[in-house]
């Protein structure tokens, strides 16, 4: 597609229970970051890939959250045991090797609340 | 730790009015980026700025850098009803952004 996608849009999930995020970047895109945005604040930096380097996990709130880039496409961001506070929009993002200033390009986030 | 400030937070503002969002640090960027969140989306680039003192027009959107490349302003002229949003800043020194707390902008006709 032309943009990154995400899904599900919505996820409503119990406490405890496990989920996880898709995120579709731009085809070509060599970077694909993870963030989460709570009630329409600014976005706190989760995780980061950059081709086949290591992550850079600095981000991640606890050991629950993990997130996996297969292929250097597609990504997943699993939590685990969720808890009421994990609720909000997780965005995703790519960017190309184009970029000279770490311009990025969003997709519409997945919205998540946990019970 | 880079944090950025923006202010004011919300503002709510008639068609027609200028208004200004500022976006503030006490650490210096190697590059600042404005972004534009609609409700349900994700934020869309609007604009990037490199160098201190830089100036770039946008339409009805007008983007400084600080010269010490500390702080940014947007200023909109004669707001209209499709600027309503949530202004993000964003600063870059690595390959990660640092964005700013937001601002919250109402455009009533």
């Amino acid at each position: 597609g032309a943009g990154v996608s995400q899904s599900p849009s919505n996820k409503v999930t119990e406490k405890g229970k496990d989920v996880e995020l898709r995120c579709d970047p731009i085809s070509g895109h060599t970077a694909l970051y993870w963030y989460r945005q709570s009630l329409g604040q600014g976005l706190e930096f989760l995780i980061y890939f950059q081709g086949n380097s290591a992550p850079d996990k600095s981000g991640l709130p606890s050991d629950r959250f993990s997130a996996e880039r297969t292929g250097g496409s597609v990504s997943t961001l699993t939590i685990q045991r969720t808890q009421q506070e994990d609720s909000a929009v997780y965005l995703c993002a790519s960017r190309g090797r184009a970029s000279s200033y770490n311009e990025q390009f969003f997709g519409p986030g997945t919205r998540l609340t946990v019970l | 730790t880079q944090l950025l400030e923006q202010s004011p937070q919300f503002l709510s503002i008639q068609e027609g009015e200028n208004l200004t969002v500022y976006c503030n640090s006490s650490s210096v960027f190697s590059s600042l980026q404005w972004y534009r969140q609609e409700p349900g989306e994700g934020p869309v680039l609007l604009v990037t700025v490199v160098t201190g003192g830089e100036v770039k027009k946008l339409k009805r959107l007008t983007f400084q850098f600080g010269d010490a490349r500390k702080d940014s302003s947007l200023h909109i002229t004669a707001a209209q009803t499709g600027d309503t949003g949530l202004y993000l800043c964003a600063g870059s020194n690595t390959d990660k952004l640092i964005f700013g707390t937001g601002t919250r902008l109402q455009v009533f006709p």
